[in-house]
């Protein structure tokens, strides 16, 4: 099983800063990560797929990149309703798929 | 606008059996995958079970497999999990998800989670 390792754990940062989240594979999972960001008392929701594409309706400031086993989540600047959780997710060739343990981006 | 509406969660005593259900809207639910997801109360996020389109093929995790059973009815454009033998750390919200196939798949099966549910609690307890 392919385990992710996302880091940091919490990441503290003030409205308008760039935030930079990693997850890193234990093997290779190629271009097969996506990001969710979930809100308290909500579902996820998915914000990029196949490490860079952006999904349907996500603003430009969510970019993804990496292959391999070393991708990042970069949120270019910090709007109030970006603090959340991220979670990365894998699907590779292997059986089963995999999230991530979570990165808690709050307001410093 | 794609609606999933999760439903049949509640508290069920170990050892007991429950199904849960998702009626999804807004979209061809006969042409996608659809999965379930499940997220322990303050943890993260874990993959169940996932179904092809035709119910060809379905997919379990090691933690549930033959104890969960996925299945999909697309006359009513239904996806349901039945489980049993349910232990403590079955609880969870369950959340049903439908497919985000990727841009250069390299196989059938599921990919990523496009759209989610608002998810329904199962509590396993005595």
């Amino acid at each position: 099983e392919i385990v992710l390792t996302q880091s940091p754990a919490t990441l503290s940062l003030s409205p308008g800063e760039r935030a930079t989240l990693s997850c890193r594979a234990s093997q290779s999972v190629n271009n097969y990560l996506a990001w969710y960001q979930q809100k308290p008392g909500q579902a996820p929701r998915l914000l990029i797929y196949d490490a860079s594409n952006r999904a349907t309706g996500i603003p430009a400031r969510f970019s993804g990149s990496g292959s391999g086993t070393d991708f990042t989540l970069i949120i270019s600047s910090l709007e109030p309703e970006d603090f959340a959780v991220y979670y990365c997710q894998q699907r590779s060739s292997s059986w089963p798929l995999s999230f991530g343990g979570g990165t808690k981006v709050e307001i410093k | 606008e794609v609606q999933l509406l999760e439903s049949g969660g509640g508290l069920v005593q170990p050892g007991g059996s429950l199904r849960l259900s998702c009626a999804a809207s807004g979209f061809a639910f006969g042409s996608n995958a659809m999965n379930w997801v499940r997220q322990a109360p303050g943890k993260g996020l874990e993959w169940v079970s996932g179904i092809s389109h035709s119910s060809g093929s379905t997919y379990y995790a090691d933690s549930v497999k033959g104890r969960f059973t996925i299945s999909r009815d697309n006359s009513k454009n239904t996806l349901y999990l039945q489980m049993i033998s349910l232990r403590a750390e079955d609880t969870a919200v369950y959340y049903c998800a439908k497919d985000q196939p990727s841009s250069q798949p390299f196989g059938v099966g599921i990919y990523y989670f496009g759209h989610w549910g608002r998810g329904t609690l199962v509590t396993v307890s005595s």
